[in-house]
């Protein structure tokens, strides 16, 4: 069955250290691959897309993500976070031609002094 | 240019009643996706429409939901004689083409009393 997992449900980080936030994927396919952002109460913001091409895709706010097909992968990286990175993150992934999502459960990031 | 629209931002309504969620796509946008995300839960789809079609309803719940996306004004998410499990909120996402960049609406918070 097709499955997008996001492992850890919530993470702890502190201002200025980096960020890390994995996505895995079970398809049969060569999934299109989506990381979004959510804040709280409001709607989703895509970060960054991978449809082909290089692995490495840099994004809007300092964030990266690295599409690894060996390991069925594609994280999402920043390499010093900032307090409004605290937010909620998605990462979705589609195989159907007209971009039929589907999503993680989303991982939360909190952001410590 | 204005954003994806969704209201309203939020609902309240009796076991019951009828709900009716509105989204008007950004401007140029001909393709409209719902989708519901369940309390510490991501993003299901529910459906996907192009003007006066609708192309995927297989995330639809069988009964008492529907949705149009009629010829002129805002897509329309109907839920009849809602139930507690309707609880959720309700994302609206546009997009100028199949495989294009789908841009989220802030939302619509639903909450069955």
């Amino acid at each position: 069955a097709q499955s997008v997992t996001q492992p850890d449900i919530h993470i702890t980080v502190s201002e200025g250290a980096s960020l890390e936030l994995r996505c895995n994927y079970s398809y049969g396919a060569t999934p299109y691959l989506f990381w979004y952002v959510q804040s709280p109460g409001q709607g989703l913001q895509l970060l960054l897309k991978y449809f082909s091409g290089d692995t490495l895709v840099q994004g809007i706010k300092g964030f990266e993500a690295e599409f690894k097909r060996s390991q069925s992968s594609f994280n999402l990286r920043k390499p010093s976070v900032h307090w409004s990175d605290a937010a909620e993150y998605f990462c979705a992934v589609t195989t159907d031609s007209w971009g039929k999502f589907q999503f993680g459960a989303g991982t939360q990031v909190v952001v410590t002094p | 240019n204005a954003g994806v629209m969704q209201n309203p931002r939020h609902l309240v309504r009796r076991r019951g009643q009828e709900a009716r969620l509105r989204c008007s796509p950004m401007k140029g946008h001909s393709h409209v996706y719902w989708y519901r995300q369940l309390p510490e839960e991501g993003l299901k789809f529910m459906v996907y429409l192009q003007k006066e079609n609708i192309i995927d309803e297989s995330g639809m719940p069988k009964e008492r939901f529907s949705a149009e996306f009629p010829k002129e004004g805002p897509s329309i998410l109907r839920i009849q004689q809602v139930v507690r499990g309707d609880s959720a909120a309700y994302f609206c996402a546009s997009s100028s083409g199949a495989q294009e960049t789908q841009y989220f609406g802030p939302g619509t918070r639903l909450l069955v009393l």
